[in-house]
């Protein structure tokens, strides 16, 4: 498996505001994803995000609102940039191993309130 | 990707065997079967995944039948930590990577 990290694991942000959430993962991977969990919902896939290339966004997220950067293999961050109360949910990040793609891990989750 | 149909909910006395239901009639030949599992403020941890043939683990059995229009994913022994939402998703393996969640089925282990 992949021990996952995200940074920060909490936050509590004020509206028109942005946040900058990290994902590390501690071995090479060959995919990484962004979820979004709203309140009592299940996970939506944001973006797959791509090493030296832009993410690809599923429908209903755009890149202004949802910027995404992989700099390398282990490691990729979203930005919830403009937020709004709705914007409030658990971002996880996921990733698929080298040598075990048909598998995915999830980071524990960044919780998000904006007032 | 295949949709799949599970119950809201179910119950379970601890230490008896947990069996979670998923109809998946649609899937393709190509198309696999994964089990996630995500307790109460955790992200999703992978269980198991199958395509035609019974799996068991460390964690669980996945018994898919012969049409593969179903499966079930059975806890042995279930415990209190063992609570948690069930999701069952049908996905191609390899290149596209990404997992389609459901509802899921909220198991309620019991002591």
């Amino acid at each position: 498996s992949a021990v996952i990290s995200q940074k920060p694991s909490r936050d509590i942000c004020q509206r028109g505001t942005s946040l900058t959430i990290q994902c590390q993962v501690d071995s090479q991977v060959t995919m990484m994803f962004w979820y979004r969990q709203q309140p009592g919902q299940s996970l939506t896939l944001i973006a797959t995000a791509n090493q030296g290339s832009e993410a690809t966004y599923e429908s209903g997220f755009v890149i202004d609102k949802f910027p995404i950067s992989r700099p390398n293999l282990t490691f990729s961050t979203l930005t919830v940039s403009n937020m709004s109360p709705e914007d409030s949910s658990i971002y996880l990040c996921s990733v698929e191993v080298e040598g075990r793609q048909e598998t995915q891990y999830f980071g524990p989750g960044t919780r998000l309130l904006v007032l | 990707d295949a949709k799949t149909t599970q119950p809201t909910s179910m119950d379970c006395a601890e230490g008896r065997a947990a069996n979670l239901p998923c109809n998946h009639s649609t899937i393709s030949g190509n198309e696999y079967v994964y089990w996630y599992r995500q307790i109460h403020s955790q992200g999703p941890q992978y269980i198991i995944h199958g395509l035609k043939n019974n799996e068991t683990n460390e964690m669980a059995s996945l018994i898919i039948t012969e049409d593969r229009k179903s499966s079930t994913l059975i806890l042995p022994h279930a415990t209190l930590r063992d609570t948690a939402v069930y999701y069952c998703i049908v996905r191609v393996a390899g290149n596209t990577g990404k997992l389609i969640f459901g509802q899921g089925t909220t198991l309620q282990v019991k002591p």
